[in-house]
């Protein structure tokens, strides 16, 4: 019964380049967020999918953030044209439709 | 805008004693309440929640306490553990919990101290 899992675990980018975040959600569970942490801060919302839609992206940034959960697959989070200030956190959670949320590990996402 | 605040970064308390970590929020669309647990290097797990229409729910050793009027809410863990030593975080969601986005507090860094 695995839980969210995310990968990579830890991802270095140089400025400019993309990052690709995956999570795959836990068995059974058709809703995916997506929070980010940056340091000494809480998590921040970023985006909401549920296969193939996407719910709420009020807090993604407007450029070179964006996010899809298919209808096969891992959940994505794709940041293109890193910069320092991408640095972060990246958390994925999973739910059911009405239950809590579940979160994976993270990936830590260094931009040199 | 910070809609749900945890004003204390840090919190010692000696083993066995109760620890209280507070929460205020102030949006008052916010209806569902939750705690979570966060060790380094890992993701938040989930502790405890409560809906607005309580005031008090409990589970084994932790006590969350709502007062709606005042905007606040409080974790109690009693008695601590040093397994207890972690930063927690207070979540809040609308009345659509469990089809909407988390709102999170920045945590509270507890130490449990032996």
């Amino acid at each position: 019964n695995a839980g969210v899992m995310q990968n990579p675990r830890h991802l270095v980018r140089r400025r400019g380049q993309e990052a690709r975040l995956r999570c795959s959600p836990m068995k059974g569970h058709s809703h995916v967020y997506w929070y980010r942490q940056l340091p000494e801060e809480g998590l921040k919302f970023m985006v909401y999918l549920q296969k193939e839609n996407i719910i709420d992206e009020s807090g993604m940034p407007k450029e070179r953030f964006s996010a899809e959960f298919p209808k096969e697959g891992p959940s994505i989070l794709r940041i293109q044209q890193v910069v320092r200030g991408d640095s972060a956190a990246y958390f994925c959670a999973s739910s059911r439709l009405g239950e809590q949320q579940y979160f994976g590990p993270g990936t830590r996402l260094t931009v040199t | 805008d910070q809609q749900v605040k945890q004003n204390s970064p840090s919190l010692s308390v000696q083993e066995g004693r109760i620890s209280i970590l507070n929460c205020d929020y102030t949006n008052s669309m916010f209806d569902y309440f939750l705690w979570y647990k966060k060790y380094p290097a890992e993701g938040p797990t989930f502790l405890i929640s409560i809906s607005s229409i309580k005031d008090k729910n409990e589970d084994g050793r932790f006590t969350v306490f709502l007062n709606k009027s005042a905007k606040h809410l409080s974790l109690h863990i009693v008695p601590s553990q040093p397994g207890d030593s972690a930063v927690y975080f207070c979540a809040a969601s609308g009345p659509n919990f469990g089809n909407e986005k988390l709102t999170f507090g920045t945590g509270t860094r507890l130490t449990i101290i032996p």
